[in-house]
C-alpha cells in the first residue's frame, strides 16, 4: 500500500469557522476517496466520499474538493460545531480493495 | 450501510496467549476487512477476508500470526496469536455491502501484558 499524506495533524477552530483538512496521494490507481470521522472509543464512521471524475461533492455541512492533477483532496466543514470535535481520517482505495488511511487530524471546535 | 458488532469489545491478555475476535454483520456482504489501529495512530489494513477463499494479507502481516476465518457471508474471526505487548491495539473489522463504501465495527481494544 502506498502512502496517503494528511495534514494538519491537529487543528483548533472557533465555532462557526470552516476547518480544512488536506490529503495527498501517490498511487494514481486509487479511484475512491472517503473521509471518516472517529470519536474516542468508537469505530470510524463514513462521512463522505468522492471519485476522481468529479471535483467537488457536498453532503450537508461536509464538502470534499478533489484535484486529480495535483493528486490532492480536502475536507471542508461548514458552520463547524463543538460536536464536530473528533479525529478525521482521509483514505483511498482502488476499486473494492482495502483502504489506505492518512495519519488523521485531531480537530477541536471551540465554543 | 450495515450494522456490525464485534466481540469482545475489549480484553486484557497475557503475553504468549491467543485471542479470537468475532465480527458479525446484520446482512450478507461479500467483502470483509480487518484493520489494526495502534494507540493514537491511524488504521492499517491487516487482511481481506472473502467467503470461500483464503484471506489475503498485507505486507507485514502473516497468517500464522493473524489467522482469519470467513465461514459465511455474515461472520468472520481474526485471531491474534502468541501475543506480545506490541500487539496492543484496537482491531476493527469493516464490511463493504456493495460498491466501494466500507463501514466499520466498533472495534476490539486489546491490551497485552
Amino acid at each position: 500500500q502506498q502512502q496517503v499524506k494528511q495534514s494538519p495533524q491537529s487543528l483548533i477552530v472557533q465555532k462557526g469557522g470552516i476547518p480544512i483538512i488536506n490529503c495527498a496521494y501517490e498511487n494514481t490507481a486509487f479511484d475512491y476517496f472517503p473521509w471518516y470521522q472517529q470519536f474516542p472509543g468508537k469505530g470510524p464512521a463514513l462521512l463522505i466520499a468522492i471519485r476522481p471524475d468529479v471535483s467537488e461533492k457536498k453532503e450537508g455541512r461536509f464538502t470534499i474538493s478533489f484535484n486529480k492533477s495535483a493528486k490532492q483532496f480536502s475536507l471542508h466543514i461548514m458552520d463547524s460545531q463543538p460536536g464536530d470535535s473528533a479525529t478525521y481520517f482521509c483514505a483511498a482505495s482502488r476499486g473494492a480493495d482495502g483502504l489506505t488511511f492518512g495519519k488523521g487530524t485531531h480537530l477541536i471546535i471551540q465554543p | 450501510s450495515a450494522v456490525i458488532s464485534q466481540k469482545p469489545s475489549r480484553d486484557i491478555c497475557q503475553r504468549g496467549t491467543s485471542l479470537t475476535i468475532q465480527c458479525q454483520v446484520d446482512s450478507q456482504v461479500t467483502m470483509m476487512f480487518w484493520y489494526r489501529q495502534q494507540p493514537g495512530q491511524s488504521l492499517t489494513l491487516i487482511a481481506t477476508a472473502n467467503q470461500g477463499s483464503e484471506a489475503t494479507y498485507e505486507s507485514g502481516f502473516v497468517i500464522d500470526k493473524f489467522p482469519i476465518s470467513r465461514p459465511n457471508l455474515t461472520f468472520s474471526t481474526l485471531t491474534v496469536s502468541n501475543m506480545s505487548p506490541e500487539d496492543s491495539s484496537i482491531y476493527l473489522c469493516s464490511v463493504s455491502p456493495g460498491g466501494d463504501e466500507q463501514f466499520f465495527g466498533p472495534g476490539t481494544r486489546l491490551t497485552v501484558l
